[in-house]
């Protein structure tokens, strides 16, 4: 069974923080994804990776960087929390671009921001 | 534009039959995912079509109209365990957009006894 590992189910941090969400598989899968879900919104992609090292944005970017130096690893960075960063984030990964396989999600992050 | 529309909420009981529609706008289509989310969880995967036509698992049924832009979830002999919310999922065209997916709002299911 895929698994996909996010590092914390529930973050409190204050205004103005650097945040860190990490997220790791464990099968080798080439794409990682990773989504906020709000209430009413439902999943918005932030930014998504389809091989090490590389990133591209994805809906609602603004305010969120990432890093993929491993092909394992997907880490999701706020760089200077607001509270409307607030929310549930979702990491993902699927075998590779393209292909029908399903996304696989993680536990999900419930961040709150003070 | 792009566009997932989904009911938001629906009630059934226990034993019964729903149907959960889906109706899709999307700069291409390679596919339609139906996930399960309960409260507080990650979407777990339930079915994938890309042909038109009716795919079974168990209790559970996915449908594709790929011309009228339209798929729906069939469950089957509910369960007070299938209360969750149901999401509807499209993959853009490979190639013009990487295949990400779009996702619908989500439709909550209340199963009642």
């Amino acid at each position: 069974d895929v698994k996909v590992t996010q590092s914390s189910r529930y973050l409190v941090k204050r205004t103005g923080e650097k945040v860190f969400l990490e997220c790791v598989q464990d099968m080798d899968h080439e794409n990682m994804f990773w989504y906020r879900q709000d209430p009413g919104l439902g999943l918005r992609l932030i930014y998504f990776s389809y091989d090490v090292k590389m990133k591209e944005k994805g809906d609602i970017p603004e305010g969120y960087s990432v890093s993929r130096e491993k092909k394992e690893r997907f880490s999701l960075i706020l760089e200077s929390a607001s509270t409307n960063q607030t929310s549930m984030y979702l990491c993902a990964s699927s075998l590779h671009r393209g292909s029908h396989q399903p996304q696989h999600f993680g536990d999900g992050t419930r961040l709150s921001i003070l | 534009g792009q566009n997932i529309d989904q009911p938001t909420e629906m009630t059934a009981t226990e034993g019964a039959i729903v149907q959960i529609n889906c109706t899709y706008q999307t700069s291409g289509f390679n596919g339609l995912f139906w996930y399960q989310q309960h409260a507080g969880e990650a979407p777990t995967f339930l079915s994938y079509n890309v042909l038109d036509g009716l795919e079974e698992k168990g209790r559970f049924s996915s449908f594709l109209s790929r011309s009228k832009g339209y798929s729906y979830l069939l469950l089957k002999e509910l369960q007070m365990k299938d209360s969750a919310s149901y999401l509807c999922a499209v993959r853009e065209q490979y190639g013009g957009s990487q295949g990400n997916l779009i996702f619908g709002k989500g439709t909550k299911l209340s199963v009642k006894p």
